[in-house]
């Protein structure tokens, strides 16, 4: 079974720029998930989705992050502009609906803004 | 909110028993949770418990007192490959997670 799929797997940019991230969740996972780790911390759920909805964006810097899930299958997260404190891995998850407390994670995207 | 509360780095002996603890302070959850994170790669799942008591699985067991806020890992018969750091994490409705800052284990010969 292929696991979840994340890309590109490095990004670096200036303060200011703009940059997308894209998932791909494991076929047959209806939630999904986006979190924000920085260097030495667990990670820090953004959004989460279910099929195309969104179920919780409480975390999201609205003024500058955005995501959507317009399939209910692939997934893309923007960051427009970036900060400096932007800096981090960006995690996509996804689970089963009904198996939520089992997330299954992609490789990351380390973003590094200069 | 939700607090969690782990040590940030421990080191142990190959072959040692060793256990990660977690306290946390919340006003209400379904779950408590373990994910192994080896460095640079994603988390990966461990074990959780939602009734108070002892989770086996393996050579890892993981405990919850809901009463007195806290849980931990245990891990058995350490190898070099348990190097990594373990996320304790509490699940809330929906399935969110809120992750504590992890534990950093060294595994030394």
């Amino acid at each position: 079974e292929a696991g979840v799929a994340q890309s590109p797997r490095y990004k670096i940019i200036e303060k200011r720029q703009s940059v997308a991230f894209w998932c791909n969740p494991i076929s047959g996972h209806a939630t999904l998930y986006w979190y924000q780790q920085i260097l030495g911390q667990g990670p820090k759920l953004l959004i989460q989705f279910q099929n195309n909805g969104v179920v919780d964006d409480s975390q999201l810097p609205k003024d500058r992050f955005s995501a959507e899930r317009l399939k209910g299958v692939d997934s893309t997260l923007k960051i427009q502009p970036a900060k400096l404190e932007d800096s981090a891995v960006y995690l996509c998850a996804s689970s089963l609906m009904d198996r939520d407390y089992e997330q299954f994670f992609g490789p990351g995207t380390r973003l590094t803004v200069l | 909110g939700q607090n969690i509360d782990q040590p940030t780095e421990m080191t142990a002996t190959e072959g040692a028993i060793v256990q990660i603890n977690c306290t946390y302070q919340t006003s209400g959850f379904n779950g408590l949770f373990w994910y192994q994170q080896h460095a640079g790669e994603a988390p990966t799942f461990l074990s959780y418990n939602v009734l108070d008591g002892l989770e086996e699985k393996g050579r890892f067991s993981s405990f919850l007192s809901r009463s007195k806020g806290y849980s931990y890992l245990l891990l058995k018969e350490l190898q070099m490959k348990d190097s990594a750091s373990y996320l304790c994490a509490l699940g809330n409705q929906g399935g969110k997670l809120i992750f504590g800052q992890g534990t950093e284990l060294s595994v030394k010969p």
